[in-house]
């Protein structure tokens, strides 16, 4: 069964400074990669998403995120935070199968919060 | 708007009262799923549904059930809801499968007393 670690669980970061949120995964395939950010009161919007191709993904509000397959990774980063990027954010990992999808396995989450 | 609309946004009710939350999405969309999320677990699933009359049982399906008659809307049914259901719970759709990314609902804040 797949699995999804974060290991950090609250990060505080200046406004301005860059970031690099960890995901690390455990699925014995070619997995699919996501982030989610959740702000308060909110639902989870899709931040980026990685199936093949380019290890480094673009996403959404600059944020990027870069696979590993060495590390089991899938971090998120980017390089000059603002206060409105504070918020949850959840990775997450598919299962490869189509027809038998068993849906999403998020990680618990990573919130971060922005520093003035 | 593309959307994932749930309904109600917030809702207090008793031991044992049967409810519904409805869940309704405007894309066309084949996936749905419910989740739950709860402090230090993150989200899990409840139930996902592939298309019109096809569900199956997520992660924590006890004391759930489903029902997808018609590809836009996917209710959730608590038949005797409990305390530990409780929760906040989110609706999501895809156009083909979680691995295509989720479009998530709003959230519905449930509190059993």
């Amino acid at each position: 069964a797949q699995s999804v670690t974060q290991p950090d669980i609250h990060i505080t970061v200046s406004e301005g400074a860059s970031l690099e949120l960890r995901c690390n995964y455990s699925y014995g395939a070619t997995p699919y990669l996501f982030w989610y950010v959740q702000s308060p009161g909110q639902g989870l919007q899709l931040l980026l998403k990685y199936f093949s191709g380019d290890t480094l993904v673009q996403g959404i509000k600059g944020f990027e995120a870069e696979f590993k397959r060495s590390q089991s990774s899938f971090n998120l980063r980017k390089p000059s935070v603002h206060w409105s990027d504070a918020a949850e954010y959840f990775c997450a990992v598919g299962a490869l199968s189509g027809g038998g999808a068993d849906g999403l396995t998020f990680g618990k989450g990573t919130h971060l919060i922005i520093q003035p | 708007e593309a959307q994932v609309t749930q309904n109600p946004r917030y809702l207090i009710t008793v031991t044992g009262k049967k409810l519904t939350v409805t869940c309704s999405q405007n894309m066309n969309h084949e996936y749905m799923s419910w989740y739950r999320q709860d402090p230090g677990l993150g989200l899990r699933q409840i139930y996902y549904s592939m298309n019109v009359e096809v569900t199956d049982k997520g992660d924590v399906p006890e004391g759930y059930k489903v029902s997808r008659k018609e590809k836009r809307n996917f209710p959730l049914i608590l038949e005797s809801p409990s305390p530990n259901q409780t929760s906040l719970y989110f609706c999501a759709s895809s156009l083909n499968g979680a691995n295509y990314g989720y479009t998530f609902g709003s959230g519905t804040r449930l509190t059993v007393v």
